[in-house]
């Protein structure tokens, strides 16, 4: 089955640029019916999605976040990743990836997540 | 895009059932059928629990119901167990292929 896991720095400097890499085995991010997607969860608090990369390479973001949001895929390495620029303490928090189902709008399953503080 | 409304706690006793609400609007739950549900125990990732409203991934017990009236989800959890004390959180496709989840209630058996 499907697996994701995060991988980048814990720890990202304020107004620099926070980057995470998600890897996926047991199925191809280049294969149709998926959304390889990044989530975040502030310490304590609720779900946020941040935007998904389609299999086409498309990608969708969260109005409130886009100015600063890149999602992009490395197709040979079945990996996805997230640019997030000029982070403040705001952006501190557990960044999650996931496939969401194409279709359906359901995301399964959720890599186990990554701390990323932003802090000097 | 506003997040979705979910009361910040629930809770009932073992065997009992809790619906927990989830309020959005016509630009989100009112005009499409891709509710879904996540359960996210401490220090875990979420785990999709119902999707397209109602439906149940394989390996999801029939203890956990989705339903939607409106611009309102809720979630069921009948025969409550220990085991079902976690946070959930609804999402909801929001048009223009985004999404928008709610700020999660907290789940407790007595």
């Amino acid at each position: 089955q499907v697996q994701l896991q995060e991988s980048g720095p814990g720890l990202v400097k304020p107004s620099q640029t926070l980057s995470l890499t998600c890897t996926v085995s047991g199925g191809s991010i280049s294969s149709g019916g998926s959304y390889w997607s990044w989530i975040r969860q502030h310490p304590g608090k609720g779900l946020e999605w941040i935007g998904y990369i389609r299999y086409s390479g498309t990608t969708y973001y969260n109005p409130s976040l886009k100015s600063r949001v890149a999602i992009s895929e490395d197709t040979s390495k079945n990996q996805f990743s997230l640019k997030l620029n000029s982070v403040t303490a705001a952006d501190t928090a557990v960044y999650y990836c996931a496939r969401v189902i194409d279709g359906v709008a359901a995301a399964g399953p959720w890599g186990q997540g990554t701390l990323v503080t932003v802090s000097s | 895009q506003s997040a979705l409304t979910q009361p910040p706690s629930a809770s009932g006793s073992p065997g009992q059932s809790v619906t927990i609400s989830c309020s959005g609007t016509s630009s989100d739950i009112g005009n499409y059928n891709y509710v879904s549900w996540y359960q996210q125990h401490p220090g875990k990732a979420p785990k999709l629990m119902i999707y397209e409203v109602s439906k149940r991934p394989s390996g999801v017990p029939d203890r956990f119901s989705g339903s939607k009236s409106g611009n309102t989800a809720s979630l069921t959890v009948s025969g409550l167990q220990a085991a079902d004390e976690a946070d959930y959180y609804c999402s909801s496709y929001a048009g223009g292929n985004t999404l928008v989840f709610g700020g999660g209630t907290k789940l407790t058996v007595l």
